[in-house]
C-alpha cells in the first residue's frame, strides 16, 4: 500500500478564493492523480501529474481553474481557483504503486464554499 | 448510457448476511477491476483488484468478474457491523490505468444492521 497525506482535510472557503491542496507520499511514484467526488456523483478525475512535465487534464477540466504542481516524486498540489459553490467537493490525491500498478487514496480534502 | 453503472442503494442487510454488490460497464475494454471501501468522511481504500474473467477471494470478501456480461460483483459474507460503508467499483483498460485513471461507479451505500 501507500501512505498518502493531504493538508487540509477540510476547509470552508469564500467564493471567489482560491485554495491550493498538498499532497505528500512517503514514498517516490512516477505518477500521481488527482480526483473530485461530488456529493453522490461518482470520483472523476482531473488531471495526471508527473515530474517534469505539464499536467495533463481530462475532458473539462483546465489548468486555469486548476493549475497543479508536481516539483518532485512525492509531492504534488491542486489549486482551485476562483472557487464557486459548484466547487464543493471532496479532492482526492491517488498514485500508481505495487503489483498491478494499483491505486491507492489519500484522506481527501473536503472543501465547502459558501 | 454511464460508462460503469452502480446501484447507490442504500443497502440494508442485517449482521452475518451475505451481501451482494454489483456493477455493469459498457466498455469491453476494460479489464482490470477494483473494488474500494469508503467509510464517512474517509478516503477510499482498496478492497480487491481482479485482473480479467474469473473470481478472487480474499478472506471474507470474494470478487467475481464476468466479462461477457460485463458484470463484476463483490460478496461479502458473516457481514459485520464494521463493513457498512460505501462500496465503489472502479475499472480501466490497462494496468493502473494508465493516463485515463479510473472508472469509478458512484458507490453503493451499504448498511449492516446489528
Amino acid at each position: 500500500s501507500a501512505v498518502i497525506s493531504q493538508k487540509p482535510s477540510r476547509d470552508i472557503c469564500q467564493r471567489g478564493t482560491s485554495l491550493t491542496i498538498q499532497c505528500q507520499v512517503d514514498s517516490q511514484v512516477t505518477m500521481m492523480f488527482w480526483y473530485r467526488q461530488q456529493p453522490g456523483q461518482s470520483l472523476t478525475l482531473i488531471a495526471t501529474a508527473n515530474q517534469g512535465s505539464e499536467a495533463t487534464y481530462e475532458s473539462g477540466f483546465v489548468i486555469d481553474k486548476f493549475p497543479i504542481s508536481r516539483p518532485n516524486l512525492t509531492f504534488s498540489t491542486l489549486t482551485v481557483s476562483n472557487m464557486s459553490p459548484e466547487d464543493s467537493s471532496i479532492y482526492l490525491c491517488s498514485v500508481e504503486r505495487g503489483r498491478g500498478n494499483t491505486i491507492y487514496f489519500g484522506e481527501g480534502s473536503w472543501l465547502t464554499v459558501v | 448510457q454511464k460508462e460503469v453503472e452502480q446501484d447507490p442503494g442504500p443497502l440494508s442487510v442485517p449482521e452475518g448476511a451475505i451481501v451482494s454488490l454489483n456493477c455493469t460497464y459498457s466498455n469491453s475494454a476494460f479489464q482490470y477491476f477494483m473494488w474500494y471501501r469508503q467509510y464517512s468522511r474517509k478516503g477510499p481504500e482498496l478492497l480487491m483488484y481482479t485482473y480479467s474473467s474469473g473470481n478472487k477471494e480474499d478472506g471474507r470478501f470474494t470478487a467475481q468478474v464476468d466479462k461477457s456480461s460485463k458484470y463484476i460483483s463483490l460478496f461479502i459474507r458473516d457481514s459485520q457491523p464494521s463493513d457498512s460503508a460505501t462500496y465503489l467499483c472502479a475499472m480501466s483498460a490497462v494496468s493502473g490505468g494508465g493516463a485515463d485513471g479510473l472508472t469509478f461507479g458512484k458507490g453503493t451505500h451499504l448498511i449492516i444492521q446489528p
